[in-house]
């Protein structure tokens, strides 16, 4: 059983690009959130996905965009690249249900790099 | 705001010597808490999750937290330590009102360090 996929895994862009990341959730699971993980801080929540619409959004500028499609699997892009958003960008799955609180699982991470 | 605490940037354990890792929270109500660890270069692995009942939460590699309401932690611990257990480990809290698998708050990691 796969779990968490993302491509690319390394990425390097100049400023003012765009960039797309992609993520396929775990088996099973029908909801994906997006986070960026800054050098030596903790994730922060950019945005969730979940019925091919966003749900949730962090403090994240409208350059941060998603989709999500049929399959579950989930894109992420953003335009106008600066310096600043170079990161570690980490995709998670979940499974909406009616019982507690679930866990997400995450996948191992696009490293985008902006020059 | 809601938000967790991770006080220590890194923790120094000898290898065999029980571990702690600490974490506090700042949420109204009951918190949804999980720790996850991270390896160089990787992903968020999923240890444990503390929902509600026991305050005593079991996870994966012998892994263990304490909930403790009155001073609004959730520590880390693990009773032998491990050199393989060294990585960098996250403390995050569930957003109020995210739903069952929403937003997860993240504090600032703590690095641990396992020598032999």
């Amino acid at each position: 059983d796969a779990g968490v996929t993302q491509s690319p895994t390394h990425l390097i862009k100049t400023r003012g690009q765009q960039v797309t990341l992609r993520c396929s959730p775990k088996s099973g699971h029908d909801t994906v959130s997006w986070y960026q993980q800054a050098l030596g801080q903790g994730p922060q929540f950019i945005f969730q996905y979940y019925e091919e619409e966003e749900r949730q959004r962090g403090n994240f500028p409208d350059r941060f965009s998603g989709h999500q499609f049929p399959n579950y699997s989930s894109e992420l892009n953003v335009n106008a690249l600066l310096l600043g958003d170079s990161a570690l960008y980490l995709c998670a799955s979940s499974l909406r249900s009616s019982g507690g609180p679930n866990e997400q699982f995450f996948g191992p991470g696009t490293r985008l790099t902006v020059l | 705001a809601q938000s967790v605490a991770q006080p220590e940037d890194q923790v120094n354990v000898a290898e065999g010597n029980p571990l702690t890792v600490k974490c506090t929270y700042s949420v109204s109500g009951n918190p949804y808490l999980f720790w996850y660890v991270q390896y160089p270069n990787r992903g968020l692995q999923f240890l444990l999750k503390y929902i509600t009942g026991d305050n005593l939460v079991k996870g994966s590699y012998g892994f263990e937290a304490e909930f403790n309401k009155s001073q609004t932690s959730f520590h880390l611990k693990k009773p032998s330590a491990l050199v393989s257990d060294s990585a960098l480990y996250f403390c995050a809290v569930r957003e109020k009102g995210s739903g069952n698998t929403g937003k997860l708050i993240f504090g600032q990691g703590t690095t641990l360090q396992v020598k032999p």
